[in-house]
């Protein structure tokens, strides 16, 4: 079974509208974290938000926020106000600390957002 | 600047060759990786090293090999490679405080053709 799951391979915004990217994740590890990483067409892997399982209040950094409902499983993220260049591949991640010490994220297959001017 | 070097930048090799792509961070982490990633299929973990001297295998290993012999260097060797190895390979490193991981930071890639 998949630990990450991205049902969207797709998606399309209006420039400055708000987009919601799906995520769902499946661990019986009491203690992990979920990451979303943006991947521009240039390729590098840019880090955006962390929300750790224990955190009581959503993430939030700038335009980006986490709505993360643990007993749902779900760790979606929000893009406020889309700009052109948030066009770019989003990869929903999470860490589990399996084996006491192998700290591993595990992907998703990723959404393609495009924001339409 | 402090981050993750690999190289080469891109390569095209030929089926059946041996190919060491290297991947060189000077931020002191403890813990690295390398993944690959395909369309479709995200990233997916190879290989990696919780500290230097010990190595693991993540979830496709078949065909590649690693090493840790420091703290700053992680190459990743295909023995023999074969067109099914044809990705972009993402080297990434990580620090962990208090038991706790909170994230990695990415070379740029390597894009491998393989023919």
């Amino acid at each position: 079974a998949q630990k990450i799951t991205q049902t969207q391979p797709g998606m399309f915004v209006q420039e400055k509208e708000a987009v919601t990217l799906d995520c769902t994740y499946d661990t019986s590890d009491p203690s992990y974290g979920l990451f979303w990483y943006k991947q521009p067409s240039s390729g590098e892997m840019i880090f955006l938000i962390y929300q750790g399982s224990y955190d009581q209040q959503n993430a939030t950094e700038g335009r980006y926020s986490l709505n993360f409902q643990k007993a749902r499983k779900s760790a979606n993220l929000v893009i406020s106000a889309s700009q052109l260049g948030d066009s770019a591949m989003y990869f929903c991640a999470m860490r589990e600390a399996s084996g006491g010490s192998n700290y591993k994220l595990t992907f998703g297959k990723g959404t393609l957002l495009t924001v339409n001017p | 600047i402090a981050g993750i070097t690999q190289a080469p930048t891109s390569q095209i090799l030929a089926a059946g060759r041996r190919m060491t792509l290297r991947c060189t961070q000077d931020m002191r982490h403890n813990a690295m990786y390398w993944y690959r990633q395909d369309l479709g299929l995200g990233l997916r973990l190879i290989h990696y090293s919780n500290t230097a001297g010990t190595t693991g295998k993540g979830e496709v290993p078949d065909g590649y090999s690693v090493s840790r012999a420091n703290t700053d260097d992680f190459p990743l060797t295909l023995a023999s490679a074969v067109p099914s190895q044809t990705s972009v390979y993402f080297c990434a490193s990580s620090d962990v405080y208090g038991g706790q991981l909170y994230g990695y930071t990415f070379g740029s890639g390597t894009r491998l053709t393989v023919v």
